[in-house]
């Protein structure tokens, strides 16, 4: 149990377009869904955290403009790369969290994103 | 301000036994987690531990005194595909997760 998907494993696009990348709780309803994202050998940076229905909190230092999430249920989330450029080039990865117990994050297998 | 400490790189070798160290400072304290993370790849989870204590599971196992605000995540029996990052993650008064830099481990046969 406790799957995580996201959708596009994998995306290249041209600057100046925008990406969406999905997340999906496949077994369980997600109270709160986590954004990350990760440089080539740097740890993860939290980007955002995003609770159903209700609007994203994001980290100092992200663009909420640039970065929308949207939390539309209990088992989806998306983040659309507005106006993507190359420093934008970075592996996406999203988790989910049950809200049961103890905050344990389930994690998504992530999205490369280049933007050439 | 929040802080965890972990090393940034060990070696060890194929068989051997290493403990990977984590500091952390942190305002409330409301668990502290282990994630193994291959190269390319994301984390998934090894261990939670919010009591003093070892937990074990298996090879590896975790240890926890809250008093010190430490934790060590010990791997047994090491074998190549333990080759990976290993990363801290402290919940804090809030629940949010704060997370270690990482420790990348390289496995010598």
């Amino acid at each position: 149990g406790a799957v995580v998907s996201q959708h596009p494993s994998w995306v290249i696009c041209k600057s100046g377009t925008s990406v969406k990348i999905e997340c999906r709780s496949l077994d369980f309803q997600a109270t709160t869904m986590f954004w990350y994202r990760q440089f080539p050998k740097q740890s993860l940076m939290l980007m955002a955290t995003s609770n159903e229905g209700s609007k994203a909190t994001y980290e100092q230092g992200v663009e909420k403009d640039k970065f929308l999430i949207n939390h539309a249920s209990l088992t989806l989330s998306t983040l659309t790369v507005t106006s993507a450029h190359p420093e934008d080039s970075s592996f996406y990865i999203c988790s989910a969290e049950p809200g049961q117990d103890y905050n344990e994050q389930f994690f998504g297998p992530g999205t490369r994103l280049t933007v050439l | 301000g929040q802080n965890i400490d972990q090393p940034t790189e060990m070696t060890a070798t194929e068989g051997a036994i290493v403990q990977i160290n984590c500091t952390y400072q942190t305002s409330g304290f409301n668990g502290l987690f282990w994630y193994q993370q291959h190269a390319g790849e994301a984390p998934t989870f090894l261990s939670y531990n919010v009591l003093d204590g070892l937990e074990e599971k298996g090879r590896f196992s975790s240890f926890l005194s809250r008093s010190k605000g430490y934790s060590y995540l010990l791997l047994k029996e090491l074998q190549m595909k333990d080759s990976a990052s290993y990363l801290c993650a402290v919940s804090d008064s809030n629940y949010q997760l704060i997370w270690g830099a990482g420790t990348k481990l390289i496995i010598k046969p």
